[in-house]
This record gives structure tokens, sequence and C-alpha cells, in this order.
């Protein structure tokens, strides 16, 4: 069965650090989601993506964030400069068309920043 | 903006008790979901309820538009149903569709 995967599974980095978190959905979906979860956190929306635009983003997702789509298949997340407050689980998420509401989830990837 | 509440916030249960997990929403919706999370941290979903009942399994969710709630029932419940149950919300349908979520609710189940 397809499934959205994620890389890294975990990663660490140094306060001010640039990372990047890679995401691959569903082959033949259209629509791409960010989320993440502090620990102890309810699970929040960052971004969605469609048409190689963000549709929506939320208050979380300033200028310091940023997601692209390069080649058709990754979609990626980058945060320029990460803080502290920037260490949750980070999950991609899509979904197949605007009539389809079910968003499939990759497994996540933890981000620790010290 | 759409506020989910989710009761109760813990529950534990003994192997083979009726489980029900309720979540109400503030705001008109398209779509709401059952979404399980297990302690590695990976979502799967289970439903998506526009109206009246699904059944899946041991599962079943319903949802009462006019009031704004849904239940999440668990039948004949395992050990292995152990999880976080999260609901989430649609008001939108097309690329605007971010789910907002609740909290969700820690479900142990006793051998």
């Amino acid at each position: 069965e397809p499934e959205v995967t994620q890389t890294p599974s975990h990663q660490v980095t140094q306060m001010g650090q640039e990372v990047i978190l890679r995401c691959v959905p569903i082959s033949n979906h259209l629509y791409f989601y960010w989320y993440r979860q502090i620990l102890g956190q309810k699970v929040e929306f960052l971004v969605s993506f469609y048409n190689n635009e963000i549709s929506e983003k939320s208050e979380i997702f300033d200028d310091q964030f940023s997601v692209e789509r390069p080649d058709g298949s990754n979609f990626t997340l980058k945060i320029r400069s990460t803080k502290l407050e920037d260490s949750a689980m980070y999950f991609c998420a899509s979904k197949a068309s605007n009539t389809q509401e079910t968003q499939y989830f990759g497994p996540g990837t933890r981000l620790l920043v010290l | 903006k759409n506020e989910v509440e989710q009761s109760p916030q813990n529950l534990t249960a003994q192997e083979g008790e009726f489980i029900t997990i309720n979540c109400s929403y503030s705001v008109g919706i398209s779509a709401l979901h059952w979404l399980q999370q297990h302690p590695g941290g990976g979502i799967v979903s289970l439903f998506m309820l526009s109206s009246g009942k699904k059944k899946h399994g041991r599962l079943i969710a319903t949802i009462n538009i006019q009031e704004k709630h849904s239940s999440l029932h668990i039948t004949a419940s395992h050990p292995r149903d152990s999880a976080v149950y999260i609901c989430a919300v649609t008001s939108y349908t097309g690329a605007n569709s971010k789910l907002t979520f609740g909290k969700g609710i820690t479900l142990s189940v006793r051998p």
C-alpha cells in the first residue's frame, strides 16, 4: 500500500542552524501539508501546498520557514535558523484530491534543537 | 477558528470493555477525522465522517452535525488498542482543508 515517507526520522541540530526536513508524498496526491507536535501538546497546522504554491499558512509559519516541491516527488520543509522552540515532531501529510478529505501522514521527523 | 475538545483526557479500561471517546467542536465543519497515534509518534487515519456512522472492525464512529459532537466506540477492547486517539476537523474542502486537532485522549487497555 502506498505510504508517505519522511527523512530523517530524527535530527539533532544546534540553535541557529538550518534544517531541511524531507517528505515523499503518495505519488498521485495533489495536496500536501506540514504539521508539528511539540512534546505533550496537540498537533498544529503549519502550511498547506497545492499546485506548486502555498495555499494556507499558520501564524507559526513565519519567515524562518519555507516549503518546496523541487522535483515533483519530494516535499521539503526548511527552517532557516532554528530556535529551541522549534523542537518538535514534524509530520508531512498528503491527500489525493479536493473531493477526498482523508489525509495520509508520514511517520514524522523528530527535531531536537540544542 | 474551530475549537476541538475531547473527553475524557485519559482513559484506562480492562480488556474486553466497551469504550467511548467523545469529541466536540465549536464551528461547522466539512469533515471530522478520528486518528490514532502510537507511542512511536506515527499518526494513522481511522475514520473520516461528514454525517452518520461508520464501522471498521471493532471501531465505530458516529457524528451528530446539529450538536457538533462525535464519538468513537471501541468494542471488545484489547491491549493493542492502547494509543492516543485524536479528533480533528476540517472546515473547508480543497486546498485549504487543513486539520484542526484536539489534544487527544490517551487510552490504556489492561489485560
